[in-house]
């Protein structure tokens, strides 16, 4: 199993800031997706991402595959309340089922 | 589409006994999995199944853990005898093939065993 470090383990930040967190692997993925998930629910895919060194856009939300397809970014902009939440991101390597990481939780205060 | 079905979405049991989870995956989803979430884990892959028939089981902790997919509209994990380190969410997901599409999760089973 390919493991997935995610940082930090905990945020939080006021509304209006902005923030990133991360996803680092030794492995290499052929494709990593992020997802968010808010109390009581499952997850819910936000972006998929693919090719080495791509940045996909989602309003406030910037998210970035590293070069070598090993890491990836999430940034988001102008936090809001409502962006508050677990993200875990995700990585495919060969095919199999997902692995996750183990999440930032993410608390964004008015 | 309803989308992913989990039923009990809560389940208090007392250790020793038998427990079983159920899952309606999305009509025309080919795969089928099985997560457990915990703090201290993360979200965990237990098994999955293709067209109905288990792939991967390697994530299944013990013995006491067994999960079926009788036909493609219906899965059931079940813990039998349970214990107090069972206790977690556990989500069932489905999607149109592994790998890169989107896993469409349900809202997850919260069980407590006491």
């Amino acid at each position: 199993t390919q493991l997935l470090e995610q940082s930090p383990q905990f945020l939080s930040i006021q509304e209006g800031e902005n923030l990133t967190v991360y996803c680092n692997s030794s492995s290499v993925f052929s494709s990593l997706q992020w997802y968010r998930q808010e109390p009581g629910e499952g997850p819910v895919l936000l972006v998929t991402v693919v090719t080495g060194g791509e940045v996909k856009k989602l309003k406030r939300l910037t998210f970035q595959f590293g070069d070598a397809r090993k890491d990836s970014s999430l940034h988001i902009t102008a936090a809001q309340p409502g962006d508050t939440g677990l993200y875990l991101c995700a990585g495919d390597n060969s095919g199999y089922a997902l692995n996750f990481g183990k999440g930032t939780s993410l608390l964004v205060t008015p | 589409d309803a989308g992913v079905i989990q039923s009990p979405r809560h389940e208090v049991t007392e250790m020793g006994q038998e427990v079983t989870l159920r899952c309606k995956p999305i009509s025309g989803h080919d795969y089928l999995f099985w997560y457990r979430q915990t703090m201290m884990r993360g979200l965990e892959l237990l098994i999955y199944f293709n067209n109905n028939v288990p792939i991967d089981d390697s994530g299944m902790p013990e013995d006491r853990f067994s999960a079926k997919m009788p036909n493609a509209s219906f899965s059931t994990l079940k813990i039998q005898p349970s214990e107090p380190r069972d206790s977690a969410v556990y989500f069932c997901a489905s999607s149109y093939r592994e790998g890169v599409t989107e896993a469409f999760f349900g809202q997850g089973t919260r069980l407590t065993v006491v």
